[in-house]
């Protein structure tokens, strides 16, 4: 059965700091992988979708990488703002199937 | 920008009553889920359908829960009778071809 672990599970960091979450999955068939962004009391907000041929996608300031040899991805966020401060997940699928989500990283970026 | 569309937004009903859940999914998104996220943890899938039919339902309470999307389009998740466990956020989403997922505002319950 798939599973995906978050850590760290909480972070905090000072405005303008480069920063790194990561995510772990325990199988490696997988199809694709999926970052999101939520903000408390609301849904979940696309940031990056890695299909299982890529190694990484980049969106303005965030940059997100997958090796599934090792079941593992990593988003990047380069000059943290407070705007940033959201919890982070990472979900991962195989093909058909639903996304399995980890339990997400909670960033607070303070200025 | 199309958007997935939930309501009610908030939900409080007393323990033994019926609460229902609808989600419009984005125009020609073939597949639906429903989600359901405690607070401090990760979504968890309760059904997934594509156009009419249900592909997974197997984490879906079925004595208690019942999803449908009859014409392929929108959705109602149904819950009855609510138990104080099912306090949660209720999400919706819908997916593109290649399988990108996009969620909904959610649906929040409170079952006191």
């Amino acid at each position: 059965k798939q599973e995906v672990t978050q850590i760290p599970a909480a972070l905090s960091v000072p405005e303008g700091e480069n920063l790194v979450l990561n995510c772990s999955f325990t199988d490696s068939a997988i199809y694709n992988l999926q970052w999101f962004r939520q903000d408390p009391g609301k849904g979940l907000t696309s940031l990056l979708l890695i299909q299982s041929s890529q190694r990484e996608q980049t969106s303005g300031r965030l940059n997100a990488s997958l090796d599934k040899s090792s079941g593992r991805s990593t988003l990047y966020i380069a000059a943290s703002q407070p705007g940033d401060s959201a919890t982070y997940l990472c979900a991962v699928n195989q093909a058909g199937t639903a996304l399995i989500f980890g339990k997400g990283t909670t960033l607070s970026v303070s200025s | 920008e199309a958007e997935v569309a939930q309501s009610p937004r908030y939900k409080i009903t007393e323990k033994s009553q019926a609460v229902a859940f609808w989600c419009d999914p984005i125009s020609g998104h073939a597949t639906l889920y429903w989600y359901r996220q405690i607070l401090g943890q990760g979504p968890e899938l309760l059904v997934q359908f594509q156009d009419e039919s249900v592909v997974d339902d197997s984490q879906l309470p079925k004595d208690r829960f019942s999803a449908e999307r009859l014409k392929g389009v929108d959705s109602t998740l149904k819950i009855q009778p609510a138990e104080l466990g099912d306090s949660a956020m209720y999400l919706c989403a819908s997916s593109t071809d290649r399988e990108e997922l996009f969620f909904g505002e959610g649906s929040r319950l409170t079952v006191l």
